[in-house]
């Protein structure tokens, strides 16, 4: 079975854009397995941002995209904002009937 | 609007059994693409997957948990549950219910979450 590797922090100012990265560990699963992407504020419960590896939700901010390239998954957030201040998760499938999470991102915005 | 509301005790003991249900509103249960799984979070620390279930009573659950996982579902009541045993101090989380679509292999998501209930296991 497969593991997402993610950045334990990521920062960046108000307006600038950033990328996290989800990396799978496991080549065995296949090219079809896409990563969702989780927003999850202090307290709160997660958020969908991106699903399929880049569609996003209704009500998502167009700022949040997705991306793929071999391994690894991204999410990008564009246009920075204090709001986007939070954790973010990357998960997928790992094979074997089983699903499994990044282990979290932290995203400051200085 | 789909909504999902966990419950169940707050504080387990060592070695008993944990239980909680999610009850699911403000849609349907049986829809075809719709799972139903747990996800927890100990404190500071990320999510991990526990399991999912398909209304028809197909089960998933994470390797490392397996031993110790139930997961059902009543489509009567509109719920599904979670029943982990043997709990120890580790199981102390805030455990999610989340609406888990899977819509072709290797295309899923988790988009409607219950808002979390968190459980202590402590005697």
């Amino acid at each position: 079975q497969s593991a997402l590797t993610q950045p334990a922090s990521v920062s960046g100012s108000p307006g600038q854009s950033i990328t996290i990265s989800c990396t799978r560990t496991s080549s065995d699963v296949g090219s079809y397995n896409l990563v969702s992407w989780y927003q999850q504020h202090p307290g709160k419960a997660p958020k969908l941002m991106i699903y399929e590896g880049s569609k996003r939700p209704s009500g998502v901010s167009n700022r949040f995209s997705g991306s793929k390239s071999g391994n690894t998954a991204s999410l990008t957030i564009s246009g920075l904002q204090a709001e986007d201040e939070a954790d973010y998760y990357c998960c997928s499938y790992a094979g074997s009937s089983t699903f499994v999470f990044g282990g979290g991102t932290k995203l400051t915005v200085l | 609007q789909l909504q999902l509301q966990e419950s169940g005790p707050g504080l387990v003991k060592p070695s008993e059994t944990l239980s909680l249900t999610c009850a699911v509103s403000g849609g349907s249960i049986s829809s075809s693409s719709s799972y139903w799984g747990w996800i927890r979070q100990p404190p500071g620390k990320g999510l991990e997957w526990i399991g999912t279930i398909y209304y028809s009573g197909s089960t998933y659950y994470s390797p490392s948990l397996k031993s110790r996982v139930t997961i059902s579902v009543d489509t009567s009541k509109k719920q599904f549950s979670l029943k982990l045993s043997s709990v120890t101090a580790a199981d102390t989380a805030v455990y999610y219910c989340a609406r888990h679509v899977i819509a072709a292999a290797g295309s899923d998501a988790f988009d409607v979450w219950g808002q979390g209930t968190m459980v202590t296991v402590s005697s």
